[in-house]
């Protein structure tokens, strides 16, 4: 079974262009998760749904940032505009239950952003 | 409020025990994960401790004290392979999510 899958795995892009991060999660799980990892802060959880529904979004760092789930095997995680501290590893992970029950997640294998 | 306490960074020789040490602060506990990423690599889950007391899987084992927010991974027979980073990851807050930090970097030396 194919696991998590991003697009694209590296982008580079210039401040205040839009960027628009994609993500396919494994058939069958119900939860998605937006995670990003700097350097500076770790890995840190921005967004995640269940059954497509946005449950928490607290984890958004300001309006620049939105994330949608169309359908069960697609989402997206936009920025606009871009800014150079947005610069990171955005990680794609899914589960199929509760994360609290296994403390598992599936990660994909990241996209890479770098804003000049 | 939260907060998560390992180690930077840790160095051993290969064939040598290590134990990562983890400590944390958080509402709602539901229980202890252990990550490894290698550089440049997605995270992949070790194990996951929801009772105090010791899980052993292979060569990696995972404990957890409930009382004293305390939990370690000890990997034993290290091997080059095992060179990367681990993250302890409370499952807290309202919602029980994972909590990751920044990680610790191990590094196995010849």
């Amino acid at each position: 079974d194919a696991g998590v899958i991003q697009s694209p795995r590296h982008e580079v892009t210039e401040m205040g262009q839009e960027v628009t991060l994609r993500c396919k999660p494994i058939s069958g799980h119900d939860y998605l998760f937006w995670y990003r990892q700097t350097m500076m802060r770790g890995l840190e959880l921005l967004i995640y749904f269940n059954n497509n529904v946005p449950i928490d979004d607290s984890g958004m760092p300001e309006d620049r940032f939105s994330a949608k789930m169309p359908n069960a095997s697609f989402s997206t995680l936009k920025i606009q505009p871009s800014e150079p501290r947005d610069s990171a590893v955005y990680f794609c992970a899914s589960s199929p239950y509760r994360v609290a029950n296994t403390g598992e997640l599936f990660f994909g294998e990241g996209s890479r952003l770098t804003v000049l | 409020g939260q907060s998560l306490e390992q180690p930077s960074e840790v160095t051993a020789v290969e064939g040598a025990i290590v134990q990562i040490n983890c400590t944390y602060q958080t509402s709602g506990f539901y229980g202890l994960s252990w990550y490894q990423q290698h550089d440049g690599g997605a995270p992949t889950f070790l194990s996951y401790n929801a009772l105090d007391g010791l899980e052993e899987t292979g060569r990696f084992s995972s404990f957890l004290s409930r009382s004293d927010s305390y939990g370690y991974l000890l990997l034993q027979e290290l091997q080059m392979k095992d060179s990367a980073s681990y993250f302890c990851a409370p499952l807290g807050g309202s919602q029980g999510n994972l909590i990751f930090g920044k990680g610790t970097k191990l590094s196995v030396k010849p």
